[in-house]
């Protein structure tokens, strides 16, 4: 089992400030089959990265990803207050697909 | 605009057994691998289980292997998930999830709750 582990637990910051959220896994993520997804309070996650930099659909260009192998890393630039959420890291290269344990982001 | 709706949660007790729907709306539904997400209350989430997109192949979390069945009724578009021999463990949030491979999982319902209580 791949086991993803992020950093940091959490990240205040202010609007317009950028943010770096990092996702450490346990083994090679192969294809970087890696996604993050986004959840807001009381909200289902959204699909925010896969392929470890492809942005899904209608997702802004302020979130990028980047990394390969074993990291990983989620950048937002000029953050908003509406960005404020819980980011999970997954691997889907490899079953039991897993999840990080989740950064928070506070704005 | 795709819609994956869950039905079938509640409150129950260990050792019973719940069966989750979900139907897909907008969704080339026969291209999709579909998936079961759980997150446990106050905490991040887990994978649960995946069926392929014919139905050929079926792949389970250790946690629940042997007590949780998937399944799916393409013409209904349709994914369901028997959960047999229920403990506290299992309460959580239940998600659809739709995945085109290798994209990821695409797109989440919003979720129906199963909470297990002695």
């Amino acid at each position: 089992e791949i086991v993803l582990t992020q950093s940091p637990g959490t990240l205040s910051l202010s609007p317009g400030e950028r943010g770096t959220l990092s996702c450490r896994a346990s083994q090679s993520v192969r294809s970087s089959y890696l996604a993050w997804y986004q959840q807001k309070s009381g909200q289902a996650p959204r699909l925010l990265i896969y392929g470890a930099s492809r942005r899904a659909t209608d997702i802004p260009h302020r979130f990028s990803g980047s990394g390969s192998g074993t990291d990983f890393t989620l950048t937002i630039t000029r953050l908003e207050p509406e960005d404020s959420a819980v980011y999970y890291c997954q691997q889907y290269s490899q079953t039991p697909y897993t999840f990080g344990q989740g950064t928070k982001v506070e704005i | 605009q795709v819609q994956l709706v869950e039905s079938g949660g509640g409150v129950t007790h260990p050792g019973t057994s719940l069966s989750l729907s979900c139907e897909s709306i907008g969704l080339i539904f026969n291209d999709y691998d579909m998936h079961w997400v759980r997150q446990a209350p106050g905490k991040g989430l887990e994978w649960v289980a995946v069926i392929r997109h014919d139905g050929g192949k079926t792949t389970y979390v250790d946690s629940v292997r042997g007590r949780f069945t998937i399944s799916r009724d393409n013409p209904k578009k349709s994914v369901y998930l028997q959960m047999n021999s229920l403990t506290v463990n299992d309460t959580g949030i239940y998600y659809c999830v739709a995945d085109a491979g290798g994209s990821a999982f695409d797109h989440w319902g919003q979720g129906t709750l199963v909470a297990v209580s002695p």
